[in-house]
């Protein structure tokens, strides 16, 4: 069929202000997630990750959450700056299928000023 | 510690050529990685590499093929170009649990195929 490109969904945020950028994963059997940032002309750059077995993790400025009740995760980034803008994107896998991720569609991030 | 490092990082090939892109992983790395992104479908999982042995492949026409060698560098290859091979081809490596690693994958800057 006709590829259809794919909708970035995107955030603007302030400077200084909170994001929060959620994916839904497809798969409940996914026990291991990651999020990524991509910024333009670079590859992904690891940001954090969380095991199936927690429901919170945090790192510098960033906290990721894991709901497997609904399938979703949430990337909360505290006190955005311009640095931050970039593209998000949460990946998930399954144990059995070893280095095999699943990446999500990606959020643009906006930082203003 | 050096990162992942691929080359070329740009090409420009004509439709019917074939590419051969390569990966050099983080020292220590045994897993290798492939991914396709594009505006379209995003990123897409190629193959999985450790140890030479591929381990994982995605749903790729078999143009797409890779290899790796015994040092853990690895190479891609796409022959009978077509114009939708045009893409960002993205190499992770990974230390794996098994090497007491956590999974996560570390990106080189990618190369970016151009088919005309």
């Amino acid at each position: 069929g006709e590829s259809v490109g794919l909708h970035l969904p995107t955030l603007s945020v302030q400077e200084g202000d909170n994001s929060i950028i959620n994916c839904a994963y497809s798969n409940s059997a996914s026990d291991y997630f990651i999020w990524y940032k991509q910024e333009s002309g670079k590859g992904p750059q690891f940001i954090i990750d969380i095991r199936s077995n927690m429901d919170k993790r945090q790192g510098q400025r960033v906290t990721v959450l894991l709901n497997k009740t609904v399938k979703h995760l949430s990337l909360q980034i505290a006190a955005t700056q311009p640095g931050d803008s970039a593209v998000y994107f949460c990946a998930e896998n399954i144990g059995w299928l070893r280095n095999q991720f699943y990446f999500g569609t990606g959020t643009s991030l906006t930082v203003i000023p | 510690k050096a990162g992942v490092t691929q080359t070329p990082r740009y090409l420009i090939k004509t439709r019917g050529q074939q590419v051969t892109l390569s990966c050099s992983p983080i020292s220590g790395h045994r897993s290798v990685s492939w991914y396709q992104q594009t505006p379209g479908q995003g990123l897409q999982f190629l193959f999985e590499y450790f140890s030479e042995t591929q381990r994982n492949k995605g749903n790729f026409p078999g143009r797409f093929s890779g290899r790796q060698f015994s040092n853990s560098r690895s190479e891609m290859n796409v022959s009978t170009l077509e114009l939708g091979d045009s893409a960002l081809y993205l190499c992770a490596s990974s230390l794996t649990l098994g090497q007491g690693g956590s999974g996560e994958l570390f990106f080189g800057e990618g190369s970016r195929l151009t088919v005309l």
